[in-house]
């Protein structure tokens, strides 16, 4: 696609539930990255990949968040046994390469309830 | 939609004049820095990247000022337009992880 597609774009789901969240990037682009926004803030980062394998999951706040990207190209942020406090506003971006300029998708934002 | 920055420090000015919007970073081992452009439900939108070799950048309508020794980086946008307000941020390159670290945040209004 044109740009980095991020789906659903609202998703609303119970305290305890499971959700996956998901993530197109540019068609080439071996670097993915996912961060959280929280209303009023900079976005933070969560986890880089570098084509299949996470190269850097340092932002993961607790073992309740993981990510794949088993072919180097979709990518799916999941989330066990959400909590109130995982409300926010999680964005994929992606790039050429590492550490080159990262383009965003328009984001996913999640409502625990 | 979702409104960004809802408790950010803001910046009003006038169509036509120039608009400054400043960012101090943390990390002087930074080597790569970008400013971004986020409008409400939107995720950020790439404005000018410079390098930490280089102290300014000149892009259409905007200027990226580095000043590594107080760790200090401005954006300048020329001519402020009604579609330019939006929330600011600043991102820093931190290390080899290629991660961005970014910073709070600037609301630009625009007004007529």
């Amino acid at each position: 696609g044109a740009g980095v597609s991020q789906t659903p774009s609202n998703k609303v789901t119970e305290k305890g539930k499971y959700v996956e969240l998901r993530c197109d990037p540019i068609s080439g682009h071996t670097a993915l990255y996912w961060y959280r926004q929280s209303l009023g803030q900079g976005p933070e980062f969560l986890i880089y990949f570098q084509g299949t394998g996470a190269a850097d999951d340092s932002g993961l706040p607790n073992d309740r968040f993981f990510a794949v990207r088993p072919e180097g190209s979709v990518s799916t942020l999941k989330i066990q046994r959400t909590e109130r406090g995982d409300s926010a506003v999680y964005l994929c971006a992606s790039s050429l390469l590492g550490g080159q300029e990262a383009f965003f998708g328009q984001g996913t934002r999640l409502t625990v309830v | 939609g979702e409104s960004v920055g809802l408790h950010l420090p803001t910046l009003s000015v006038q169509e036509g004049d120039n608009s400054i919007i400043n960012c101090a970073y943390s990390n002087s081992a930074s080597d790569y820095f970008i400013w971004y452009k986020q409008e409400s439900g939107k995720g950020p939108q790439f404005i000018i990247d410079i390098r930490s070799n280089m102290d300014k950048r000149q892009g259409q309508r905007v200027t990226v000022l580095l000043n590594k020794t107080v760790k200090h980086l401005s954006l300048q946008i020329a001519a402020t337009q009604p579609g330019d307000s939006a929330v600011y941020f600043c991102a820093e390159n931190t290390g080899t992880a290629s991660k961005l670290t970014f910073g709070t945040g600037t609301r630009l209004q625009v007004t007529l």
